[in-house]
């Protein structure tokens, strides 16, 4: 089972929009509605960010949103902040033996 | 609030086998699916095992031959064995909390483990 497939990088100004894709299989992203995306700043551990495809756990912000179409799930951060400078993996339940994969994560930059 | 704390050594011999415990604070680890996932420098995550409170296993089929995670409730710690580690095996290991829907919702703070020849 391999990862998950994200753009190494995406960047945006202060205050844009950003969406970071996540590109699996039917048997992963297409197939299930157990996708979730977490934020991991530099020396620290993931962050949960969001569960099911589209829910937002308490204390994180609406600015954070997720989606899925098809084989790929997105996740959009509106009203970009410096603070959101972070790297980001999505993950996925699979079917497959390995039952559940991350992405390859993305870094996203704040211009 | 349940908080998680990962210990063990920060140095393994290669060929020999890592160690880790994970501490469960703050709540109970009933009904809870307790996981084992590593980053190693550089790189991106990888999900390695999981087990319920009860005992039952799964494990990441790449690791499965040289895996080995369990469960001490009254103690309130989970541990996992990795043996045969080489530089591969290089990486932080994090300690984590997975729901029954397949998210992992609170992780501990990491501690790296560096395999030396």
């Amino acid at each position: 089972q391999s990862a998950l497939t994200q753009p190494a990088s995406v960047s945006g100004s202060p205050g844009q929009s950003i969406t970071i894709s996540c590109t699996g299989t039917s048997s992963d992203v297409g197939g299930y509605n157990y996708v979730s995306w977490y934020q991991q700043h530099p020396g620290q551990a993931p962050k949960f960010m969001i569960y099911e495809v589209s829910n937002r756990p308490s204390g994180v912000s609406s600015r954070f949103s997720g989606s899925k179409s098809g084989n790929t799930a997105y996740l959009t951060i509106s009203g970009l902040q410096a603070d959101d400078e972070a790297d980001y993996y999505c993950s996925s339940y699979t079917s497959s033996s390995t039952l559940y994969v991350f992405g390859t994560g993305t870094k996203v930059t704040v211009l | 609030q349940v908080q998680l704390q990962e210990s063990g050594p920060g140095l393994v011999k290669s060929s020999e086998t890592l160690s880790l415990t994970c501490t469960v604070s703050g709540g109970s680890m009933y009904s809870s699916y307790w996981s084992w996932i590593r980053q190693p420098p550089g790189r991106g995550l990888e999900w390695i095992a999981y087990m319920y409170h009860s005992g039952s296993t799964n494990y990441n089929p790449s690791l499965e031959s040289r895996v080995t995670i369990s469960v001490d409730t009254s103690k309130s710690q989970f541990s996992l064995k990795v043996t045969s580690v080489t530089a591969a095996d290089t990486a932080m290991y994090y300690c984590a909390r997975r729901s029954p829907y397949w998210y992992f919702d609170l992780w501990g703070r990491g501690t790296l483990v560096t395999v030396s020849s």
